[in-house]
């Protein structure tokens, strides 16, 4: 049983469109990384939020933790093929951290 | 100047040999981990050291055996491997175990049992 669920599982788009990949649970998390991996290599950390409610941005990325801390967003503006990959979220409690499943991220020329 | 390293990068064996996969960080973290990453790109969390020191030993059957001779190296050992050991293997590095540190992976082992 996966304590977060990330949907979609699979998202492919043109150069240029906005898109949103969704983290959720029914756990509490006191924080939420999301990480991107691409293949043959290991996921490299984007973000971490803390705080329910919290909005971060980096360049064209928005991450956003929901108010209950029980559930996460990414918004991609603008998507380029360099953003394509495997987004993973992440909830974390005390040591250990609990991924989803990942959404897999096309960006098409 | 790699931050984490593994060997090897593939793995391929029969089923019921024993072998090891190591793994090295340069950045002089406190905290190392091994992950294991199913088919279906599934992330779960296998062991975690702080200072030699084992923190973390989720469910993971016995024949899984880290050891960690030092704050630098995690190595994994597995005995008797069955086919549903095929994965990728990650290993990773963050300065605490706390849950909001970055964790650097390394590269990946993909073993493969025949």
């Amino acid at each position: 049983t996966q304590l977060l669920e990330q949907s979609p599982q699979f998202l492919s788009i043109q150069e240029g469109e906005n898109l949103t990949v969704y983290c959720n649970s029914s756990s509490v998390f006191s924080s939420l990384q999301w990480y991107r991996q691409e293949p043959g290599e290991g996921p490299v950390l984007l973000v971490t939020v803390v705080t329910g409610g919290e909005v971060k941005k980096l360049k064209r990325l928005t991450f956003q933790f929901g108010d209950a801390r029980k559930d996460s967003s990414l918004h991609i503006t603008a998507a380029q093929p360099g953003d394509t990959g495997l987004y993973l979220c992440a909830g974390g409690n005390d040591y250990k951290l609990s991924f989803g499943a990942g959404t897999t991220v096309t960006v098409r020329a | 100047d790699t931050a984490v390293s593994q060997t090897p990068k593939y793995l391929v064996t029969q089923m019921g040999n024993d072998k090891s996969i190591k793994c090295e960080q340069n950045l002089g973290h406190d905290t190392m981990y091994w992950y294991k990453q199913d088919s279906k790109k599934f992330l779960k969390i296998m062991f975690s050291y702080n200072n030699k020191e084992l923190i973390i030993n989720e469910t993971v059957p016995n024949r899984f055996s880290p050891k960690s001779p030092d704050k630098a190296h995690l190595n994994l050992h597995i005995n008797s491997l069955e086919l549903g050991d095929s994965a990728v293997y990650f290993c990773a590095s963050s300065d605490s175990p706390a849950a909001t540190d970055t964790q650097y992976f390394g590269p990946g082992t993909r073993l493969t049992v025949l």
